[in-house]
């Protein structure tokens, strides 16, 4: 198995508000959840990686107050963008380990986040 | 991890081979070459990894030179559906806790 599914696809909100997205293994069990972001024309970059029941590590740059990471369970990850302002404006990928290949990412299909 | 270097952009014939290069001259003994690919407001997609030896499976072949400071991804017969960004990543055995870190990749554009 190496589904991963992202909810939703795409998102457009008002200045000030908080998004949730949701990124799920579908047929295996996921060791590590990664989240990723990426600009127009830009690569991947880390965000932060979590493990199911402990606190997301967060890659230099990246406020924790600002992307809630939450893991509850071995196949479910969310990430919540808190007060979100239109340069948060990005594509947000997540990605899991755990699946067919021993230590290989799979990734989502994406969510595309726009703030007005 | 490994410093990989990719030409930005490639073109190929649909239905031919497409050859992708990599450089990583800095590899460690126990890192790991992988290839991802990202078609357009998409995710990456794994395409294949390998330690020395060659490797191939149903997307790809991946050739490493003996010194291990080179690999060439190949996709046997090109489609229009290959055009994507093709990211070489250089990672540590066991690493599976580890985030990866994407440079900017290749341009693959199949022509018609």
């Amino acid at each position: 198995g190496a589904v991963v599914s992202q909810h939703p696809s795409r998102v457009i909100c008002k200045s000030g508000t908080s998004v949730k997205i949701e990124c799920r293994s579908l047929d295996f069990q996921a060791t590590t959840m990664f989240w990723y972001r990426q600009f127009p024309k830009k690569s991947l970059m880390l965000m932060a990686t979590s493990n199911e029941g402990s606190k997301a590590t967060y890659e230099q740059g990246v406020e924790k107050d600002k992307f809630l990471i939450n893991h509850a369970s071995l196949t479910l990850s969310t990430l919540t963008v808190t007060s979100a302002h239109p340069e948060d404006s990005s594509f947000y990928i997540c990605s899991a380990t755990g699946g067919l290949v021993l230590d290989t990412q799979y990734f989502g299909p994406g969510t595309r986040l726009t703030v007005l | 991890d490994a410093k990989t270097t990719q030409p930005p952009s490639m073109d190929c014939a649909e239905g031919r081979a497409a050859n992708l290069p990599c450089n990583h001259s800095t590899i460690s003994g126990n890192e790991y070459v992988y290839w991802y690919r990202q078609i357009h407001s998409q995710g990456p997609q794994y395409i294949i990894h390998g330690l020395k030896n060659n490797e191939t499976n149903e997307m790809a072949s991946l050739i490493i030179t003996e010194d291990r400071k080179s690999s060439t991804l190949i996709l046997p017969h090109a489609t229009l559906r290959d055009t994507a960004v093709y990211y070489c990543i250089v990672r540590v055995s066991g690493g599976g806790a580890d985030g990866l870190t994407f440079g900017k990749g290749t341009h693959l554009i199949i022509q018609p």
